[in-house]
């Protein structure tokens, strides 16, 4: 059964701070690792990462995979109250998607 | 990006009738489909697979008779919550994927924006 566990589970921090929010997985014919930012509604698509050691980055945003210890990593810069939200990462095996739990991010000014 | 739509985006309903909910991708076609429920403060569970024209594959302790699932089209799948209870109260979001066999294409949701059932 695929697996994915994120950590922390909750996390606050104050604007400005820099986060890491950390995700193994352990899924059946890998695929892709993809990070998902929900606020009130449904998940909004942030990254997708297929190899390793390759850093995306997308504004204060950057995530990177290592498939040898099949982690990953999504870092926030700069933290802003409107970084406030559940992480989720999800690992696409051959067939789905299988999703953290997710990491609640709270900002406070 | 692709959009999804859900409709309705919030629903009440009394227990025991049924809820239709629609997903519909409005620029692209969705070969797949997908069905997911979310509790408060958990994760995304997926509930079943739908590729349009065939049957829905659920996952292990979805009832398919109670969650039935129709994808007649490239644009459109329907969720059904038939003789819904109060124990079927929770956040339903679709996603779907184009086509394509490149990583890309295979790999990536795009989300619809959820619909809130409650079931007095």
């Amino acid at each position: 059964e695929d697996k994915v566990v994120q950590s922390p589970l909750s996390l606050v921090v104050h604007e400005g701070d820099t986060v890491t929010l950390n995700c193994s997985y352990e899924v059946t014919n890998f695929r892709s690792l993809l990070w998902y930012k929900q606020e009130k509604k449904a998940p909004t698509f942030l990254f997708m990462l297929t190899s390793s050691g390759i850093e995306k980055k997308s504004g204060r945003l950057s995530s990177i995979l290592d498939k040898k210890e099949l982690f990953s990593i999504l870092n926030i810069t700069a933290t802003q109250t409107g970084d406030s939200a559940v992480y989720l990462c999800g690992g696409a095996g051959s067939y789905q998607l299988t999703f953290g739990k997710g990491t609640k991010l709270s900002v406070i000014p | 990006g692709a959009v999804v739509s859900q409709h309705p985006s919030w629903v009440i309903c009394k227990s025991g009738t049924s809820v239709k909910i629609e997903c519909r991708s409005l620029d692209f076609q969705a070969t797949t489909m997908f069905w997911y429920r979310q509790f408060p403060k958990q994760s995304l569970m997926l509930m079943a697979t739908s590729n349009e024209g065939s049957k829905a594959t659920y996952e292990q302790g979805v009832e398919k008779d109670k969650f039935l699932i129709n994808h007649a089209s490239l644009t459109l799948s329907t969720l059904t919550v038939t003789s819904a209870h109060p124990e079927d109260s929770s956040f339903y979001i679709c996603s779907a994927r184009g086509g394509g066999t490149s990583v890309s294409a295979y790999n990536e949701q795009f989300f619809g924006p959820g619909t809130r059932l409650t079931v007095l």
